[in-house]
């Protein structure tokens, strides 16, 4: 059984740019979440997706938006890049109380 | 405000020694507690988790951790280091399926 998947690895963007980063999630998991962790801190919460609908949302401007497809994969779109959103995005897929991370997606702005 | 605080950002031991990383939690904090490891590069691993059915809790690789609610603390230990252990470790906080809240983390290191 697969795990939580990531791609891409590693991405690197100017200002300005915009971006898509995708997860597909462990099997039969319908719940998604992102994550954003800064060079040097804990992860921070962006938001959820279930059953194609945003369920919650942490402290994030409207430049960070998602989806979630009917099979259960998401994706995270960031526009108007700025160098502090260089970090390591994480996915999570939820079952039972219980969170699988995928290993990251490493955006770089330049 | 919810929050989740680690209380030093680097810890060094020597291997076979005690390990102990400490957390604490705010009292608002939802009900489920959760440690996790992240090696370089990699993402999270779950090593353990509080959800109210056992205040001592037993994980992954030889690790535990207490629930104290009157200290408000979440500490995770192990009694032997082993050079493997070597990783960031993230105390968080969550109703499991909705938001996480992480602590900073912290580095452990493992002298030889």
């Amino acid at each position: 059984d697969a795990g939580v998947t990531q791609s891409p690895t590693h991405l690197i963007k100017t200002r300005g740019q915009q971006v898509t980063l995708r997860c597909s999630p462990k099997s039969g998991h319908d719940t998604v979440s992102w994550y954003q962790q800064a060079l040097g801190q804990g992860p921070q919460f962006i938001f959820q997706y279930y059953e194609e609908e945003e369920r919650q949302r942490g402290n994030f401007p409207d430049r960070f938006s998602g989806h979630q497809f009917p099979n259960y994969s998401s994706e995270l779109n960031v526009n108007a890049l700025l160098l502090g959103d260089s970090a390591l995005y994480l996915c999570a897929s939820t079952v039972l109380n219980e969170q699988f991370f995928g290993p990251g997606t490493r955006l770089t702005v330049l | 405000a919810q929050s989740v605080t680690q209380l030093g950002s680097h810890v060094s031991v020597s291997e076979g020694a005690l390990v102990l990383l400490r957390c604490n939690y705010s009292s608002s904090v939802p009900p489920y507690l959760f440690w996790y490891v992240q090696y370089p590069n990699q993402g999270l691993q779950l090593l353990l988790k509080y959800t109210s059915a056992a205040t001592l809790v037993k994980g992954i690789n030889g690790f535990e951790a207490e629930f104290k609610k009157s200290e408000t603390s979440f500490h995770l230990t192990k009694p032997s280091a082993h050079m493997s252990d070597a990783a960031e470790y993230f105390c968080a906080a969550g109703t499991g399926g909705f938001k996480t809240i992480f602590g900073a983390g912290t580095r452990l290191f493992v002298k030889a």
